[in-house]
């Protein structure tokens, strides 16, 4: 099946500094990627989607110089948090929506946990 | 404003009986819904969809029903095992394709 591997699993990182998670769909294109940021015990809330080759369109209050999203190839998209700061310590997951699966295809990553201290 | 709604935070069953999971959605153009499993610290497994054109989708031990007028929806599992325990997640797709997710029903299915 349908696979999008999410990297890195886990990060600490200290406050003011980037980070970049990566996001790749290994066995097939994916057009377009969403990206998710969970808080403990709540929902999924969609930060932003992005398709190849454009820039991101982000949801309501999310800032787009804070989360900056790349989606360079129909494989790979990466989202990073610039000038980290403990209250953007969550739990980031992509989703990657396939081309061809008539089905309406939605695979998500295994997801990235961010620490800023 | 929560367009996916989850009102059970957590659901407890016994092994080999019923778990039936709902959500209820505000907006009638989502036109498709899928349900997710998910453990801590992983990203959602898909388990299983409908169009908003059908009533019933099975797939081996779940199945969803939908109920338009309702705007209402529910995942059943029969029957329930111990590594069903998780927590589910109710999602619409809306224009764009974007997902709305509910928050998410906690179930523990004991043996």
């Amino acid at each position: 099946g349908a696979v999008v591997s999410q990297h890195p699993s886990w990060v600490i990182c200290k406050s003011g500094t980037s980070v970049k998670i990566e996001c790749r769909s290994l066995d097939f294109q994916a057009t377009t990627m969403f990206w998710y940021r969970q808080f403990p015990k709540q929902s999924l809330m969609l930060m932003a989607t992005s398709n190849e080759g454009s820039k991101a369109t982000y949801e309501q209050g999310v800032e787009k110089d804070k989360f900056l999203i790349n989606h360079a190839s129909l494989t790979l998209s990466t989202l990073t948090v610039t000038s980290a700061h403990p209250e953007d310590s969550s739990f980031y997951i992509c989703s990657a929506r396939q081309r061809d699966r008539g089905r309406y295809g939605y695979t998500f990553g295994s997801g990235t946990r961010l620490t800023v201290v | 404003d929560q367009q996916v709604k989850q009102n059970s935070p957590s659901l407890s069953v016994q092994e080999g009986r019923i778990s039936i999971l709902n959500c209820d959605y505000t907006n009638s153009m989502f036109d498709y819904f899928l349900w997710y499993k998910k453990y801590p610290a992983e990203g959602p497994t898909f388990l299983i969809s409908i169009s908003s054109i059908k009533d019933k989708n099975e797939d081996g031990r779940f199945t969803v029903f939908l109920n338009k007028s309702a705007k209402h929806l529910s995942l059943h599992i029969v029957p329930s095992q111990p590594g069903d325990s998780a927590v589910y997640f109710c999602a619409a797709r809306e224009y764009g394709n974007k997902l709305v997710f509910g928050a998410g029903t906690i179930l523990r299915v004991k043996s």
